[in-house]
């Protein structure tokens, strides 16, 4: 069955620094992927959906400069978060969409950050 | 805008129930609904996803309907683990858009 790799799954930063949370398809083209953040308790809440070869959409309220995605081929997305503060503490989640018969949705394992 | 609401938030059930989880969302134009099983700390795992033309999917124990003009899905599995302990998320598609919106999850529990 289709896989995500996201690395990396925990990853603790000081404040001020930017981290890289890599999401990979390893045996199907993702023509597009999305980029989740959840909070304890909560739902999966959308931040961006990313296209290959073109500039990620942003839902509302998600600050472009401080969530940086890039989609460069079918198979990779990364999301970079900048100058990291603690209220960026949580979990990350990426997924990528499978077309043509093996059409769904998978997800990675997900991304624990957390900013000291 | 489209809101996903599952209840209950939490089960707790002894192993060998059937039991339902429900799934209920506002707008009814969507395109396909999908229940996915998270473990603590874990990504997503796909159960099944129905197709808006469908009413219903199966695998293994698990079944899914779909009653789209209610606005409702609910997810039965029978005769539950100890294995089956997670949290159930529901999630649905809109209809020319590819974004996912979720519920909040139904945490379960099967006790030994």
């Amino acid at each position: 069955g289709a896989v995500v790799s996201q690395h990396p799954s925990r990853v603790i930063c000081k404040s001020g620094t930017s981290v890289k949370i890599e999401c990979r398809s390893l045996d199907f083209q993702a023509t597009t992927m999305f980029w989740y953040r959840q909070f304890p308790k909560q739902s999966l809440m959308l931040m961006a959906t990313s296209n290959e070869g073109s500039k990620a959409t942003y839902e509302q309220g998600v600050e472009k400069d401080k969530f940086l995605i890039n989609h460069a081929s079918l198979t990779l997305s990364t999301l970079t978060v900048t100058s990291a503060h603690p209220e960026d503490s949580s979990f990350y989640i990426c997924s990528a969409l499978a077309g043509g018969n093996n059409y769904g949705y998978t997800f990675g394992s997900g991304t624990r950050l957390t900013v000291v | 805008k489209q809101e996903v609401t599952q209840i209950p938030a939490a089960l707790s059930v002894p192993e060998g129930e059937n039991l339902v989880l429900n799934c209920s969302f506002t707008d009814s134009a969507i395109y396909n609904l999908q229940w996915f099983r998270q473990d603590p700390g874990k990504g997503l795992t796909s159960l099944l996803l129905i197709q808006s033309s469908q009413r219903e999917q199966t695998s293994g124990r698990l079944n899914a309907s779909l009653d789209k003009s209610s606005g409702r899905s609910t997810l039965y599995i029978a005769a539950s683990q100890p294995g089956d302990s997670a949290t159930y998320l529901c999630a649905v598609s809109q209809g020319g858009s590819e974004k996912l919106v979720f519920g909040k999850g139904t945490k379960l529990t099967v006790n030994p």
